[in-house]
């Protein structure tokens, strides 16, 4: 079965300073990743994917992750934190070629900014 | 502009009562999904539907009900055995496995 672990539910930063966001899967097979980010009483907004190809993926908002197979990680990160970036954010796995598998979730990672 | 749109934004139910929680999307995506999201629990997933009059259940189905009679449309109804009900509930739609999702803003659900 797949899983995901965010590490740290919850993360405080400097404006200015460099994000980072751990997150590490359990899958059998190749995974798809996914980062959302949750502001206050909204939905989730994709930040960015992994599905194939290049691991380096760059999504929006300046923020970008890489995926690493030999440590099952997909960190997100971003090099300077604005007051913006508040907000939670999750690290999601779906499988291919697993019919009618929907994403699943961690808990999540509480992201602070001070000024 | 296509996008998924929830109903009500805040909810609150009496004890004993069925609610029914509307969820439309315009996106033409054939799979749909309810979560339920408690503070540090994340989102856990209560039923998903691939496909028109098929639905399975989630990690956390027991006293939730669903329907998917038409491809825009995934009501999700609280029934009175759900004992803890208070909750955000999100509605997804996808082009799953490699779309990701795209999210409704969510009901706030309160049992008063």
């Amino acid at each position: 079965a797949q899983s995901v672990t965010q590490l740290g539910s919850h993360v405080s930063v400097s404006e200015g300073a460099l994000v980072l966001l751990r997150c590490n899967y359990s899958s059998s097979v190749p995974p798809y990743l996914f980062w959302y980010v949750q502001y206050p009483n909204q939905g989730l907004q994709l930040l960015l994917k992994y599905t194939t190809g290049a691991t380096l993926v760059k999504g929006i908002n300046g923020f970008e992750a890489e995926f690493k197979k030999s440590e099952t990680s997909f960190h997100l990160t971003k090099p300077s934190a604005h007051m913006s970036d508040a907000a939670e954010y999750f690290c999601a796995v779906s499988v291919l070629n697993q019919a009618g598998t929907a994403l699943i979730f961690g808990k999540g990672t509480t992201l602070s900014v001070s000024s | 502009d296509g996008g998924i749109t929830q109903s009500p934004k805040y909810l609150f139910r009496k004890e004993g009562q069925n609610v029914t929680l509307s969820c439309e999307q315009n996106l033409n995506h054939d799979a749909m999904y309810w979560y339920r999201q408690d503070p540090g629990q994340g989102l856990r997933l209560i039923y998903y539907s691939q496909i028109v009059n098929d639905f399975q259940k989630g990690d956390i189905a027991e006293g939730y009900s669903v329907s998917r009679e038409k491809k825009e449309s995934f009501p999700l109804t609280v029934t009175s055995a759900q004992k803890n009900p208070t909750a955000f509930y999100l509605c997804a739609s996808s082009t799953l496995p490699e779309g990701g999702y795209t999210f409704g803003s969510g009901t706030r659900l309160t049992v008063v």
